[in-house]
C-alpha cells in the first residue's frame, strides 16, 4: 500500500449506469489529482483539488463529475459515460509544495460496456 | 498538451547491464520527476530533480538535467529482473497544477 487507496480495483458499467470512484489518503497531503490512463496514450491530467478547491479542470466531458469533500478524500461520479472512456484512473495525492513528488493509488480498471 | 516524451519507447537488456532513458519537453519548468509503473498499478516515485540541479543519484539511479537542451536521462545501473516496468518522465511548472506525463519507456531485463 502506497498510503493512497483507491476503490473499486475494478468497475465494468454500463453506459446507462452511475457510479463512483473513491480516492483516500492520509497523508497529510493537500493536493489530490485525478489522472485518466488509455492504452498508447500519456496520463492524462483531469483534475486538480488544492486545499479542497479544485484549481484544474483540463477540458474534461461533464458525464466526469468531481468532488473534494475534504483533505482526505476524492470521488470522481460517472455517469452516461462512453465505451472510449474505459481506462485505468488514477489517484495521486502530494503535498502542497511543488518539490516533492507524488503518491499514486493503484488505480481503478474501468470497463464500459 | 504534452510535455515529456521519452525515447526509446521500449527497451530490453540482459540483467546486470545498464539501462538509460532519455526524456525531452518543451516549455520551462519548476522540477522533472521519474516514475515507474508496473504492468497496470498506479506510479511510484523515484527521484526528483530541480530545474537549478544538474544530476541527483539515488541508490542505483542517476539522473541529469539539461534545461538548455530542455532534456533529461535516467541511469539505471547493474539492472536486476525487478526492474521490469514502464518509466515515465513528468514535468511540473510550479505550485500544484498537476505534472505533465510523456508516454513512458517499456523496460525489460533479461534474465
Amino acid at each position: 500500500e502506497t498510503g493512497v487507496t483507491q476503490t473499486p480495483r475494478h468497475l465494468v458499467m454500463g453506459m446507462t449506469n452511475k457510479k463512483s470512484l473513491k480516492c483516500e489518503q492520509h497523508l497529510g497531503h493537500n493536493a489530490m489529482y485525478w489522472y485518466k490512463q488509455s492504452a498508447k496514450k500519456p496520463l492524462e491530467l483531469m483534475f486538480v483539488y488544492s486545499l479542497e478547491e479544485r484549481v484544474e479542470n483540463n477540458s474534461v466531458p461533464s458525464r466526469f463529475s468531481p468532488e473534494c469533500p475534504n483533505s482526505s478524500h476524492l470521488f470522481l461520479h460517472l455517469h452516461t459515460l462512453q465505451p472510449e472512456d474505459s481506462a485505468l484512473y488514477l489517484c495521486a495525492s502530494s503535498p502542497y509544495s511543488d518539490n516533492y513528488g507524488y503518491t499514486f493509488g493503484s488505480g481503478t480498471r474501468l470497463t464500459v460496456v | 498538451s504534452q510535455q515529456g516524451e521519452e525515447d526509446p519507447q521500449a527497451l530490453s537488456i540482459q540483467e546486470g547491464e545498464n539501462a538509460t532513458m532519455n526524456c525531452s519537453y518543451k516549455t520551462s519548468i519548476n522540477n522533472l520527476q521519474w516514475y515507474r509503473q508496473n504492468s497496470g498499478r498506479g506510479l511510484v516515485h523515484l527521484i526528483l530533480i530541480r530545474s537549478n540541479e544538474r544530476e541527483k543519484h539515488s541508490g542505483r539511479l542517476r539522473v541529469t538535467l539539461d534545461t538548455s537542451k530542455k532534456s533529461s536521462s535516467l541511469l539505471i545501473t547493474a539492472s536486476r529482473a525487478a526492474d521490469t516496468a514502464s518509466y515515465f518522465c513528468a514535468t511540473s511548472g510550479g505550485g500544484a497544477d498537476g505534472l505533465t506525463f510523456g508516454k513512458g519507456t517499456h523496460l525489460i531485463i533479461q534474465p
